[in-house]
């Protein structure tokens, strides 16, 4: 069965760098895109963009470029979210999403369990 | 500010119907499907409904999804105590090039 197994929770300091990673498992890799979503504490679901496992060329969404940046680990059939110049607003869950199939992004069928950042002095 | 608009909160009694709108434009749910999720605190959202009106594995057939025009609504029947969770909306928006996710909207079982 499909599954993403997420790092652990992160505390950093506003200025630091954080890297999360999602260990994508039951099923090919590379045959499906992986979505980026952030959920700050209370609030609703925010996309922040996707990557094409296949190429691994990233997509970013509004507001999400620049200290933002997805990677692959083919090899290890691992994706990673780093955010650098982090602020206190960073402070959220994050999660990796799978599509149903692939070209549907929008579907969100498969969610990691998150990982919580909390960015504080 | 979310691109989809649902109502914050909605509730009804155990065994009851309740519906929870989501609303969009033309760019989004008026020419792409809609997928709906659950969650309860502190978990990752949970796949209810797809292609608007299609239930994901092992999704009970109380839940129900349907899609007129620029809305969708997600139909919950039979409700349990455990049905109380908070319920999204998303869909993609041709305009924007993004997955775009409703408000959310908390479900009460009273």
């Amino acid at each position: 069965q499909v599954q993403l197994v997420q790092s652990g929770s992160e505390l950093k300091t506003p200025g630091a760098s954080v890297k999360v990673s999602c260990k994508a498992s039951g099923y090919i890799f590379t045959n499906n895109g992986l979505s980026w979503v952030r959920q700050a504490p209370g609030q609703g679901l925010e996309w922040m963009g996707w990557i094409n496992t296949a190429t691994g060329n990233p997509t970013y969404a509004q507001g999400f470029a620049g200290r933002f940046v997805f990677s692959l680990d083919t090899s290890v059939s691992t994706a990673h979210l780093q955010i650098s110049s982090l602020k206190a607003d960073d402070t959220a869950v994050y999660y990796c999403v799978r599509e149903l199939r692939s070209g549907y992004l929008s579907s969100c069928a498969y969610w990691g369990q998150g990982t919580p950042v909390t960015v504080s002095s | 500010q979310a691109v989809l608009t649902q109502p914050p909160s909605v509730s009804a009694a155990p065994g009851q119907k309740v519906t929870i709108s989501c609303s969009g434009t033309n760019s989004n749910i008026g020419n792409n499907f809609v997928s709906w999720w659950q969650q309860f605190p502190g978990t990752a959202p949970k796949f209810l409904i797809f292609e608007n009106d299609k239930r994901g594995s092992g999704i009970p057939d109380r839940f129900s999804g349907s899609k007129s025009g620029t809305s969708a609504t997600l139909g919950i029947t039979g409700l349990q105590t455990g049905d109380e969770a908070d319920y999204y909306c998303g869909t993609w928006d041709s305009s924007l090039s993004a997955v775009v996710f409703g408000g959310g909207t908390k479900l009460t079982v009273l």
